[in-house]
């Protein structure tokens, strides 16, 4: 079985560039998860869907940044424009209501911003 | 936000010998859970606790969910280098989750 997949794996881009990180939730899986990690601030929760409609976004750091998930198999986390702060690995993590609540995750985006 | 805080944050021990991570908060938690992530790769699941008191056994890890629910604690017997990698706890309302920064830990042949 697919598990989570986000692309790209790796991200170089230039300060005030738009980036757009990309995920696929496991299939049947009506919750997804989007997930920040750095050495300092460690695994942060960005925003989470259910049924394809945001229904947390206060880990959201700015404006800059965007989430959307128009179909049950595909979202989209958009940083525009992007800063050497938001440098970090992004993860997506689906899972399914009414189970046990584990977290399945992708291997991540690591971003880096020039 | 419950927040979990994780101690140490770093360790590195040889192979062979045990060890215990710590989990702790001052919020009341339904359930918590422990993951671990291997470099360049996402969490994964190890185990979830979800009553106070209650101990679970993963082949040589340990985990207990304190009686009040607000900590929990990981502990290896005979550490291999395969344990190497973050150990994260995590634990919220809902489906949403709050994550510890995590310990490190290195385990050398």
């Amino acid at each position: 079985d697919a598990g989570v997949i986000q692309s790209p794996r790796h991200e170089v881009t230039e300060m005030g560039q738009e980036v757009t990180l990309r995920c696929k939730p496991i299939s049947g899986h009506d919750y997804l998860f989007w997930y920040r990690q750095t050495m300092m601030r460690g695994l942060e929760l960005l925003i989470y869907f259910n049924n394809n409609v945001p229904i947390d976004d206060s880990g959201m750091p700015e404006d800059r940044f965007s989430a959307k998930m128009p179909n049950a198999s595909f979202s989209t986390l958009k940083i525009q424009p992007s800063e050497p702060r938001d440098s970090a690995v992004y993860f997506c993590a689906s899972t399914l209501a009414g189970g046990p609540r584990e977290q399945f995750f992708g291997p991540g985006t690591r971003l880096t911003v020039l | 936000t419950q927040l979990l805080e994780q101690s140490p944050q770093f360790l590195s021990i040889q192979e062979g010998e045990n060890l215990t991570v710590y989990c702790n908060s001052s919020s009341v938690f339904s359930s918590l859970q422990w993951y671990r992530q291997e470099p360049g790769e996402g969490p994964v699941l190890l185990v979830t606790v979800v009553t106070g008191g209650e101990v679970k056994k993963l082949k040589r890890l340990t985990f207990q969910f304190g009686d009040a629910r607000k900590d929990s604690s990981l502990h290896i017997t005979a550490a291999q280098p395969g344990d190497t990698g973050l150990y994260l706890c995590a634990g919220g309302s809902g489906y949403a989750l709050n994550f510890g920064k995590g310990t490190s830990l290195l385990v050398t042949p």
